[in-house]
């Protein structure tokens, strides 16, 4: 069974320190993995990685892919109080007709 | 361009009762996918049709749980005779292609069901 861990599972920092959020998985033959942020209504969709080590920069958000090592990093830097969110990590594999593995998701609040 | 669409946002049932939740996806997208979150836990893939065609409904329940997707009109969502454990966000989501990696799934708001 696939299997998609996100940690740390909650997060409290301060308003513009830099935050690391991870996300392991196993999967039978991987796709990609897709980072989505929720806040109170949908997860919106943040980044799409299928290669490894090339880094998807939107803002202050980044994040990488390491398929050897079979996890990726979300990158938040000069975090803000609009930050304060789930974010999800979701695995997409070639044969699961498209559906979506996801992690249990990391809290983030950011205080001012 | 008006995204994922769901309705109703909540909805409160009494157990015994049926619940259908809609859900229209982005404009030009013929992918449809179900996810329910329980409280405190992820988001749990339900099931995955096209136009009239259920794809993969593997993360469905087999009783009391139905899905379709009409030539016409939104996705529905079915849940008879609901229970205490129905209670949850049910999210829908479309995607223009199933098979292009290029191609990632955009989330509606939601339909938050409470059954009491």
């Amino acid at each position: 069974e696939d299997k998609v861990v996100q940690s740390p599972l909650s997060l409290v920092v301060h308003e513009g320190d830099t935050v690391t959020l991870n996300c392991s998985y196993e999967v039978t033959n991987f796709r990609s993995l897709l980072w989505y942020k929720q806040e109170k209504k949908a997860p919106t969709f943040l980044f799409m990685l299928t290669s490894s080590g090339i880094e998807k920069k939107s803002g202050r958000l980044s994040s990488i892919l390491d398929k050897k090592e079979l996890f990726s990093i979300l990158n938040i830097t000069a975090t803000q109080t609009g930050d304060s969110a789930i974010y999800l990590c979701a695995v997409l594999r070639e044969t699961s007709g498209s559906r979506l593995t996801f992690g249990e998701g990391t809290q983030l609040t950011v205080n001012p | 361009n008006a995204g994922v669409m769901q309705n109703p946002r909540h909805l409160v049932r009494r157990r015994g009762q049926e619940a259908r939740l809609r859900c229209s996806p982005m404009k030009g997208h013929s992918h449809v996918y179900w996810y329910r979150q329980l409280p405190e836990e992820g988001l749990k893939f339900m099931v995955y049709l096209q136009k009239e065609n259920i794809i993969d409904e593997s993360g469905m329940p087999k009783e009391r749980f139905s899905a379709e997707f009409p030539k016409e009109g939104p996705s529905i969502l079915r849940i008879q005779q609901v229970v205490r454990g129905d209670s949850a966000a049910y999210f829908c989501a479309s995607s223009l292609s199933g098979t292009t990696t290029r191609e990632t799934q955009y989330f509606g708001p939601g339909t938050r069901l409470l059954v009491l």
